[in-house]
């Protein structure tokens, strides 16, 4: 299995209040990712980044930030959580090339109350 | 941007039998990968299979196969000798061979996959 962890792996918040996830990889691993999982849903790319401190906005990144300082941490933010940010988020992990296998971390259940 | 789309939200087959699962992606680009991943009730998700557009041959793995047909942008996935094991949600996924575009996939809704003993 890819070197990929997500922390933390459950957390029940309450609305308005800031939420860090963190990815954390030991793969080396040039691109990350982070997505979100909702119900009858497939996986949606919030942001992603292509090197430290690169970072870019994918499809539904309105309320998340994220941040990249060093190559193995990835951190998403929500600045001020809403009930609509209840979700699974993965992280993903992925090797320079786009047919490099992208890596999945195991989710982390997010709850906002 | 591209689409993908998975028609069926939710399939059955019998144990041993063969089961069929649909995916269909809209893009104007002519070199991608196509993906399958399976989510067990555990949610990690797993790469099945994966194809490269420029291949004719359909890519298999033991007892998943995929039917690529590019001109009308489908891209099934076969398993045979379904197993207890293969329960799960099965995703189809769509990424761009571009460089620029970073590796980012699109992903279907899902097809939620009951094996029955």
């Amino acid at each position: 299995d890819a070197g990929i962890t997500q922390s933390p792996r459950h957390k029940v918040t309450e609305t308005g209040t800031p939420v860090t996830l963190r990815c954390h990889q030991t793969e080396n691993h040039r691109y990350m990712y982070w997505y979100r999982q909702d119900p009858g849903h497939g996986l949606r790319l919030i942001h992603y980044s292509y090197g430290v401190k690169d970072t870019d906005k994918g499809e539904v990144s309105d309320g998340y930030s994220v941040s990249r300082s060093k190559t193995e941490d990835f951190l998403l933010t929500l600045e001020s959580a809403t009930s609509s940010q209840t979700s699974v988020y993965f992280c993903a992990i992925k090797p320079g090339g786009p047919q490099e296998t992208q890596y999945f971390g195991p989710g982390t259940r997010l709850l906002v109350l | 941007a591209q689409t993908v789309t998975q028609s069926q939200p939710e399939m059955s087959v019998q144990e041993a039998e063969t089961v069929t699962l649909s995916c269909t992606y809209d893009t104007s680009e002519s070199d991608y990968y196509l993906f399958w991943y399976k989510q067990p009730p555990s949610r990690q998700m797993i790469l099945v299979i994966r194809q490269e557009a420029y291949k004719q041959q359909n890519a298999t793995e033991n007892r998943f196969s995929v039917n690529f047909q590019k001109a009308a942008k489908s891209f099934s996935l076969k398993i045979s000798d379904s197993q207890l094991g293969d329960a799960a949600m099965y995703f189809c996924a769509y990424r761009s061979a571009f460089n620029t575009n970073a590796g980012k996939s699109t992903f279907g809704d899902g097809t939620t996959l009951t094996v029955k003993p």
